[in-house]
C-alpha cells in the first residue's frame, strides 16, 4: 500500500497560520485530501485537491501540492480556537476511490 | 446530508466474546469500510465492500470479518475479541468510484474497550 505521513503534533497561538504537511509516495493518487476529525467525532472532509492542480485556496484554508516531490500542505490563515483538531491527509490508493490511505494524523493545538 | 450511524458510541467486551459493530448510511452509496484508528497509526482499513454480499480485505483484516446483506448496512465482526483490538472503530461509506471525488463519509466512531 501506500505510506503518508505526517508530523504528529503541531501547536500555534491564535491568530497565527498553521501549516500541516504531508509525504505520500503514489505519484499516481488522482486526488489528495484533508480531513479534521474534531474530538468525539468521526472525520470530515476539509478540502481536496486534484492531482493536475498545485494550488487551491477556499476562504482561510490554501491547499499546496509539490508533485515531484510528492508533497502536499494545509495552510490555515488566522488560526481559531475552533481550529484545534486532528488533521488528516489521504491519498487515493491504486484502486481508485475505493481505498484512500491515511496518514497518521496532525493534532493542531491553538493556543489561545 | 449523508449520515453514516455507527449503532454504538462505547462498548466494553470481555476476552472471547463475539462482538458485532453496526453501520447504517442513508445515501444509497455502493461502498462501504471499516476502519480502526490508534493513535500514531491513523487510521488503517479492516475490510471494505463494493456491493451487496461482497467484501475486499484491507490492510489488517486479521481477527475480524464483515457481512453485507443489505446495501445500506456493514458490519464488522470479531469473533473472539482481543485486548489488542480495543480500538476507535469507524465506519465510512462513498459513492461508486467515477460519481464523484473519492470523498468518504464517515460515522461517529465506536470506542471498544476489551479488558
Amino acid at each position: 500500500g501506500e505510506d503518508v505521513e505526517q508530523s504528529l503534533f503541531l501547536s500555534v497561538r491564535e491568530g497565527d497560520s498553521s501549516v500541516i504537511n504531508c509525504t505520500y509516495t503514489d505519484s499516481s493518487s488522482t486526488y489528495l485530501y484533508w480531513y479534521k476529525q474534531e474530538p468525539g467525532a468521526g472525520l470530515q472532509l476539509l478540502t481536496y485537491i486534484f492531482s493536475n492542480m498545485d494550488m487551491k485556496q477556499d476562504q482561510r484554508l490554501t491547499v499546496l501540492l509539490n508533485k515531484k516531490d510528492k508533497h502536499l500542505s494545509l495552510r490555515i490563515a488566522d488560526t481559531q480556537t475552533g481550529d484545534s483538531a486532528i488533521y488528516f491527509c489521504a491519498a487515493e490508493g491504486w484502486t481508485g476511490a475505493n481505498n484512500l490511505f491515511f496518514g497518521t494524523g496532525t493534532r493542531l493545538t491553538v493556543i489561545p | 446530508d449523508v449520515k453514516v450511524t455507527q449503532s454504538s458510541r462505547y462498548l466494553v467486551k470481555r476476552t472471547g466474546e463475539k462482538v458485532f459493530l453496526e453501520c447504517v448510511q442513508d445515501m444509497d452509496h455502493e461502498n462501504m469500510f471499516w476502519y480502526r484508528q490508534d493513535p500514531g497509526l491513523g487510521l488503517r482499513l479492516i475490510y471494505f465492500s463494493y456491493d451487496v454480499k461482497m467484501k475486499e480485505k484491507g490492510d489488517i483484516p486479521e481477527g475480524y470479518s464483515v457481512s453485507r446483506e443489505k446495501k445500506e448496512r456493514f458490519s464488522l465482526i470479531l469473533e473472539s475479541a482481543s485486548t489488542n483490538q480495543t480500538s476507535m472503530y469507524l465506519c465510512a461509506s462513498s459513492p461508486s468510484s467515477g460519481e464523484d471525488t473519492g470523498e468518504l463519509f464517515f460515522g461517529e466512531g465506536s470506542r471498544l474497550t476489551v479488558l
